[in-house]
This record gives C-alpha cells, sequence and structure tokens, in this order.
C-alpha cells in the first residue's frame, strides 16, 4: 500500500541556515509528490511539488529533489527565517482518475534559532 | 478572492450528538476532500467527491458521512461522535481537469467532544 514517512520528527536549524527534510516513499507507482507547509492553527499550504520525470525543481528559497531509485524526497529551504516555522508534510498521489488521492506523510517540525 | 471557507472554526459536542461541519468554495473546482488531523499527526483523508462520485477510504468508520449537494458545499456528518473523533477537520479541494493538481485547503473546523 501507499505509505510516506519522514526521517525526523523534528529540525532546528539556526537563522539564515539552510534546511533539509527529508521524507521516503513505498509506493514505487507514485509519480506526482507534494511538499506542504502548516503553520499552527491553519490548513497545509502548498509549497513545491514534483512530478516523477524530473529530479529537482527550484521555487522561491524551496528545492525539491526525487530520487526514484531509493523512493527518497527532501526539501531544501534556503537561507531559513523566522517565518519558516511550521510542520513540514510531504504528500504523494495516490491511486488513479477519479479515485486519485494525497496521502501525507508524519510531517517534521521545524523550528529556528534565532 | 476564491478561497475553501470552513464553518465554524471551532466546535463543541456532546458524546454521541450528531454534528455537521461545513465546507464552502468558489474555485470552482470538482473535487472536494475531508481530511481529519488529530494532534501532531498527518492529515488523514477520510473520503472524497469527483464531481458527484463519492470515494470512501477503506478504513473509514461508517460514524462518517458526507453530502455534497452542489459543486460548492460538501458537508461532514458525524454520527455519533466519541471522544476519539475530537480532532481537526480539514476540507480541501483540486481541480482534476488535469491530472497531479495541488489541493487547496481551508483553515479547517476544530472538533471538541465533551
Amino acid at each position: 500500500g501507499e505509505s510516506v514517512g519522514l526521517h525526523l520528527p523534528t529540525l532546528s536549524v539556526q537563522e539564515g541556515d539552510n534546511s533539509i527534510i527529508n521524507c521516503a516513499y513505498s509506493n514505487s507507482a507514485s509519480d506526482y509528490f507534494i511538499w506542504y507547509k502548516q503553520e499552527s492553527g491553519k490548513g497545509p499550504q502548498f509549497i513545491i511539488d514534483i512530478r516523477s520525470n524530473m529530479d529537482k525543481r527550484q521555487g522561491q528559497r524551496v528545492t525539491v529533489l526525487l530520487n526514484k531509485t531509493v523512493k527518497h524526497l527532501s526539501l531544501q529551504i534556503a537561507a531559513t527565517q523566522p517565518g519558516d516555522s511550521a510542520v513540514y508534510f510531504c504528500a504523494l498521489e495516490a491511486g488513479y482518475s477519479s479515485a486519485s488521492k494525497i496521502i501525507f506523510g508524519s510531517g517534521t517540525r521545524l523550528s529556528i534559532r534565532p | 478572492d476564491a478561497m475553501v471557507i470552513q464553518n465554524p472554526r471551532y466546535q463543541v459536542t456532546q458524546f454521541g450528538k450528531p454534528v455537521t461541519l461545513s465546507c464552502s468554495q468558489t474555485l470552482n473546482h470538482n473535487v472536494m476532500y475531508w481530511y481529519q488531523q488529530k494532534s501532531s499527526q498527518a492529515p488523514k483523508l477520510l473520503f472524497h467527491y469527483y464531481d458527484k462520485d463519492f470515494n470512501n477510504e477503506a478504513d473509514t468508520p461508517d460514524n462518517f458521512q458526507s453530502r455534497r449537494p452542489n459543486t460548492s458545499f460538501c458537508f461532514l456528518d458525524i454520527r455519533s461522535p466519541g471522544l476519539g473523533d475530537a480532532a481537526m477537520y480539514l476540507c480541501a479541494t483540486s481541480a482534476q481537469d488535469s491530472p497531479n493538481e495541488k489541493l487547496f485547503f481551508g483553515s479547517g473546523t476544530q472538533l471538541s467532544v465533551l
């Protein structure tokens, strides 16, 4: 079945440093992966996504890397800021057509040290 | 602004007393989802509607039901809430007229069961 897991439940980073959040998945049929950011008391917010025909995609201060060989996904945040404090979830699409759905991993809490 | 709106923001109900949570969207998306999120856990998909087609997750208890009277509205009905149903309930939408569209989340309804 589908499953998504994260290596570390919490991550503490010095302000200004780069953050790397990792995620492992088991469904080799998945071809769409997403990172979400969830701040306290809010719904998850889309950050960046990547399809399986790519191994890297960059956004503003964020980069997602996909290694399908080892089923590993990572989110890199450059120059981490206090506003980046949140829980980060990796997710993947499972299923097909009208039954397709987004499955979430267990989340990593990112905290920023001043 | 187009968005996903959940009401109420906080809901308190009594053990065994039916409760309904509401979600509306102005995005005109054809897919609507309900997720349950307990403290420090990932959102867990309960079910989703692809247009009028209902897709129930295999492990969603019968106590949870959903209605989608039109494109804009979707309801989550909990017929007999138990203490274990206390959680954040998140509604999300996506436009799956093309593959792999990202989810747009509401702010959630925090349900307490007394």
